[in-house]
């Protein structure tokens, strides 16, 4: 167990619907990442939250966003779903000079 | 920007040896990083190599030349449950992480 969560496991939606996915990091790290994972494809940056601050931005689309509240859990919004944007979403959480360690995912079906 | 390149496929024999190598270019470089990645799962941290050299841990063990620009992650003694995916990944300025596309391991008995 990492100690990274993600809820939910599964989400089915439509295209054009928007949808939140939550992350809590390990406790003690303060940096929250998304990633996304389309099949048989690598990592995707998405972006880094540090401490609530936006850190650094991937190639994430104008539709989605993200931010890192006060207790440093972590949403990511999608929104105008469409086909392409069905995909494992992993969070993950490290501290200062520590590894990444990622949490089980949420996997997304636009249908 | 960060551009990290693996091979895409590997096999190897079930007690056998295997390398994966990953060569990278960066604009900054704070470490690099192995995973591995079953199919569906989420990456779990193998390595990590700041300095050059050879970090041992276990039956794996990972090598990083920094003027190179190339690492390799080394799986000795290989057991069917190594089949996954190895994942490289490259952390540049600001701490950001970057993966490379991954390496599909199969191991046949």
């Amino acid at each position: 167990d990492s100690g990274v969560t993600q809820t939910p496991k599964h989400l089915i939606t439509a295209t054009g619907q928007r949808v939140t996915l939550r992350c809590s990091p390990r406790s003690g790290d303060l940096s929250v990442y998304w990633y996304q994972q389309s099949l048989d494809q690598g990592l995707q940056f998405l972006i880094q939250y540090y401490n609530g601050e936006e850190r650094a931005k991937g190639n994430i689309l104008e539709r989605f966003s993200a931010q890192q509240f006060p207790d440093l859990h972590s949403e990511l919004n999608l929104s105008s779903l469409e086909l392409g944007d069905s995909a494992l979403y992993f969070c993950a959480s490290s501290s200062p000079n520590s590894p990444l360690h990622f949490g089980n995912g949420t996997r997304l079906t636009v249908t | 920007g960060q551009n990290i390149d693996q091979p895409t496929e590997m096999t190897a024999t079930e007690g056998a040896i295997v390398q994966i190598n990953c060569t990278y270019q960066t604009s900054g470089f704070n470490g690099l990083f192995w995973y591995q990645q079953h199919a569906g799962e989420a990456p779990t941290f193998l390595s990590y190599n700041v300095l050059d050299g050879l970090e041992e841990k276990g039956r794996f063990s990972s090598f990083l030349s920094r003027s190179k620009g190339y690492s390799y992650l080394l799986l000795k003694e290989l057991q069917m449950k190594d089949s996954a995916s190895y994942l490289c990944a490259v952390r540049g300025a600001g701490n950001m992480l970057t993966f490379g596309g991954g390496t599909r391991l199969m191991v046949k008995p």
